[in-house]
């Protein structure tokens, strides 16, 4: 069974742009998570998707907005982009029933200039 | 409120020592409790989990971790470490859809 897979694996943007990050889930799964990495404030939880309906939302400014499709697939959407969103993003995707834990994905690096 | 502290920021063990990471926990309610590992340039992967029963429990690669209620600790353990166990360690607590994450502890392993 294939992973969880993100689209791009790298991405360059400059301040005031906006970025679309994309987020496959494994099959079957339908709640997508979103988690920011940085050196700095390390991992952070921004948000989770479940059937299409937003369940969970960290604290993050609403610049920071996500969706999920009828397919589980997932987006996040980054508008505005300031330096400080240089990060790695990381999706995750987590079954409806057992085992109960995550899986992630190999993560976006965007860095902002 | 809830957090995870791992007081250790980087560890260094030789090759074949023995390896205990530390992780703190606060959470006002029973914990969900998990270690991943992280790779240069790579995603999470889970090593172990912590719902409830035998606070002993099994992982992956050979390593195991206990929760201490009374010290709200859950320590990752692993008798003998290997050269590829070099990696970053992030202790998390929570649901397994919204985890808060401690700070990561870098392990590297000297020959």
């Amino acid at each position: 069974k294939a992973g969880v897979t993100q689209t791009p694996r790298y991405l360059i943007k400059t301040r005031g742009q906006q970025v679309t990050l994309s987020c496959s889930p494994i099959s079957g799964h339908r709640s997508v998570s979103w988690y920011q990495q940085t050196p700095g404030q390390g991992l952070q939880f921004l948000f989770e998707y479940f059937s299409e309906t937003q369940r969970n939302k960290g604290n993050f400014p609403g610049r920071f907005s996500g969706r999920q499709f009828s397919n589980s697939r997932s987006e996040m959407n980054v508008s505005t982009l300031e330096l400080g969103d240089s990060a790695l993003y990381l999706c995750a995707s987590s079954p409806p029933a057992p085992p109960d834990e995550q899986f992630f994905g190999p993560g976006t690096r965007l860095t902002v200039l | 409120a809830q957090s995870v502290t791992q007081p250790d920021i980087h560890i260094t063990v030789s090759e074949g020592a023995s390896l205990e990471l530390r992780c703190n926990y606060s959470y006002g309610a029973t914990p969900y409790l998990f270690w991943y590992v992280q790779s240069p340039g790579q995603g999470l992967q889970l090593l172990l989990k912590y719902f409830s029963g035998d606070t002993l429990v099994q992982g992956i690669k050979g390593f195991e971790a206990e929760f201490k209620r009374s010290q709200s600790s859950f320590n990752l353990r692993k008798p003998s470490v290997h050269w590829s166990d070099a990696a970053e360690y992030f202790c998390a607590v929570g649901p397994k859809d919204k985890l808060i994450f401690g700070t990561g502890t870098r392990l590297q392993v000297f020959p």
